[in-house]
């Protein structure tokens, strides 16, 4: 139930179009879902993050799309550049805890051919 | 504001021995989270430290431990080393337990002989 799912595991996609990053989880105390990019040798740079109180968050080319009800949420990178190539890590944690640790998905690398 | 530091950047131990990471946390955060990353893994939560006690802790042995100190920074013990310690050992820092983003530092290669 700790579990967070991410898919797919890599990711092609020409520079300009739109890349798609999908997550699923299952613990309903769940209640902030970021999104992480690392670049090899790197630690996670925070991205985006959404509270399920809203559907969507969009900043610059980001968009996190949520839906509570399935259990889903994902990332939209629009206008993709070569310069977004990098691992990409879904998360979620249940900042109403004692502890706001972070449960990973296993990654998806997306490569922007140019 | 200076970001969250660690050191050293890589290390390399041979299995049995002893290991001592740093993490300086991000300046006006409270709160330190050590995360075990895997090649080719998502990080994998280790614990974590607020007010120098810890706050909770992954599916770790004892054999990882920890320490925080008064200005926050944190070290991250690892006695009798074994192969599968091989990781990216990364540091979170938040600015108050429970509510916020965590921003993680460079990391700390480490791999065990």
């Amino acid at each position: 139930q700790q579990q967070v799912k991410q898919s797919p595991q890599s990711l092609i996609v020409q520079k300009g179009g739109i890349s798609i990053i999908n997550c699923a989880y299952e613990n309903t105390a769940f209640d902030y879902f970021p999104w992480y990019q690392q670049f090899p040798g790197k630690g996670p740079a925070l991205l985006i993050a959404i509270r399920p109180d809203v559907s969507e968050k969009k900043e610059g080319r980001f968009t996190i799309s949520f839906n509570k009800s399935a259990k889903q949420f994902s990332l939209h990178i629009m206008d993709s550049q070569p310069g977004d190539s990098a691992t990409y890590f879904c998360a979620a944690a249940a900042y109403g805890g004692a502890t706001n640790k972070l449960i990973f998905g296993t990654g998806t690398l997306l490569a922007v051919q140019p | 504001e200076t970001g969250v530091t660690q050191s050293p950047t890589h290390l390399i131990k041979t299995r049995g021995q002893q290991v001592t990471l740093r993490c300086s946390s991000q300046s006006g955060h409270n709160t330190v989270s050590w995360y075990q990353q895997a090649l080719g893994q998502g990080p994998q939560f280790i614990f974590q430290y607020y007010r120098e006690e810890e706050n909770g802790r992954g599916n770790f042995p004892p054999r990882f431990s920890g320490l925080q100190f008064p200005n926050y920074s944190s070290e991250l013990n690892v006695n009798a080393l074994e192969l599968d310690d091989s990781a990216l050992y990364l540091c979170a820092s938040s600015s108050r337990q429970g509510r916020n983003e965590q921003f993680f530092g460079p990391g700390t290669r480490l791999t065990v002989l």
